[in-house]
Parts: C-alpha cells; structure tokens; sequence
C-alpha cells in the first residue's frame, strides 16, 4: 500500500525558532499533499492543500507567512513554522495522494515549543 | 458551509460486542467518504466508499454509503481490545482533493 513517511517525529524547541517537517511519498507520486493540525482530544483541522509545483491553498485563518509551504518535486512537501511560539505546539500531520489513491497519512510530528 | 458528523462522540463496550459507527455529512462536491482509524499516531486508512449500497468489507469491519440520505456506517463485529481507537469519517471534495474531517468516534473496548 501507500507509504507516506513525515520527519521528525516529535520536535521540542525554544520560543522564537522556525521548524521544518517534511512529508515525502515513497511509492508514489503525490499530485497532491495535504498539512493537518491537531488539537488533543480533537479532529484533523486542514491547514493547506499543496500541488506539485505551485502555491499551496491555505484555509480561512492559516497564517500563510507563519506556516511555510513548499512543494518541490511529486514526492516531497514541507512545512516550515517559522519564529514559533507555544501556543503553535501541536500535532501536525501531512498527507498524500495521487489521481488513484485516497489520501494516505504520514506518522505525524508532535511539535513542542518551550 | 460543509459538515461531517459523526455519532456518538465516544462508546464503551466489551469485548465480542457488535458496534455501529455513524458518519452523516451535507457537503457541495461530494467526490467520496473514506473511514480511516486513528491510535497514536496519524490516522490509517480503512475504506474508501464512493457508490451507494455497495459494502465494503474487511475482516470484521465493514462499511457503507448512502448517497441519496447522506450518511455512513461503520460496523465492527466481535470486537477485541486491539480496536480501541478513534474512528474518524472524511468527506472527500472535488475542490482540489480536500478532505473535511468529522470529529470521531472514540471507542474503547474493554476485555
């Protein structure tokens, strides 16, 4: 099946640093990938929905300067948070598809911020 | 404004029990409604259902969807302790693939 690997796993880092999780698609090529956020104990909120090549498409009330999209080549996307602060801690989860598959997640980056 | 939700919010049962998970959803472009299961981590996908009145099976788990009423079900059969998750329903649009998440079921199932 679809593999979708995101990295790192879990991030602590001081208040005013900027982060950069990758999701790459490792048997696939993703036309399409797609950043979540997660609250404890809630759903997947949709941040962006980026395509191979262009501008990512942020949600109502996504900061488009604070989260940093970039989608390079059909198997890599990234976020970057940038000058983070606590209340940006969260979970954060890419995912990716193509014109066959349903959106396959990758393992999440838990992201703390001190 | 496009909506999932899904019912209970959380349930508790024992071990053998049958258990039905429901998605309802009102959405503009409706292009499919996947299931996926999420423990600790990020969600794994479990079915994908884009036509009326098909089943779709696996193991225990099975699924289906109502286009005409506009909603999901999800049943677990004999469940075991290894299905405690959250049971999370998405709709999928044509706008660009976008996927909008109802908030989950939480299912404990206890031995």
């Amino acid at each position: 099946g679809a593999v979708v690997s995101q990295h790192p796993s879990w991030v602590i880092c001081k208040s005013g640093t900027s982060v950069k999780i990758e999701c790459r698609s490792l048997d696939f090529q993703a036309t399409t990938m797609f950043w979540y956020r997660q609250f404890p104990k809630q759903s997947l909120m949709l941040m962006a929905t980026s395509n191979e090549g262009s501008k990512a498409t942020y949600e109502q009330g996504v900061e488009k300067d604070k989260f940093l999209i970039n989608h390079a080549s059909l198997t890599l996307s990234t976020l970057t948070v940038t000058s983070a602060h606590p209340e940006d801690s969260s979970f954060y989860i890419c995912s990716a598809r193509d014109n066959y598959q349903p959106q396959h997640f990758g393992d999440g980056t838990r992201l703390s911020i001190l | 404004e496009d909506k999932v939700v899904q019912s209970p919010l959380s349930l508790v049962v024992h071990e053998g029990d049958t258990v039905t998970l429901n998605c309802s959803y009102e959405v503009t472009n409706f292009r499919s409604l996947l299931w996926y299961k999420q423990e600790k981590k990020a969600p794994t996908f479990l079915f994908m259902l884009t036509s009326s009145g098909i089943e779709k099976k696996s193991g225990r788990l099975s699924s289906i969807l109502d286009k005409k009423e506009l909603f999901s079900i999800l049943n677990i059969t004999a469940t075991q302790t290894g299905d405690s998750a959250v049971y999370l329903c998405a709709v999928e649009l044509y706008n660009n693939n976008d996927m909008r998440f109802g908030a989950g079921t939480r299912l404990t199932v206890k031995p």
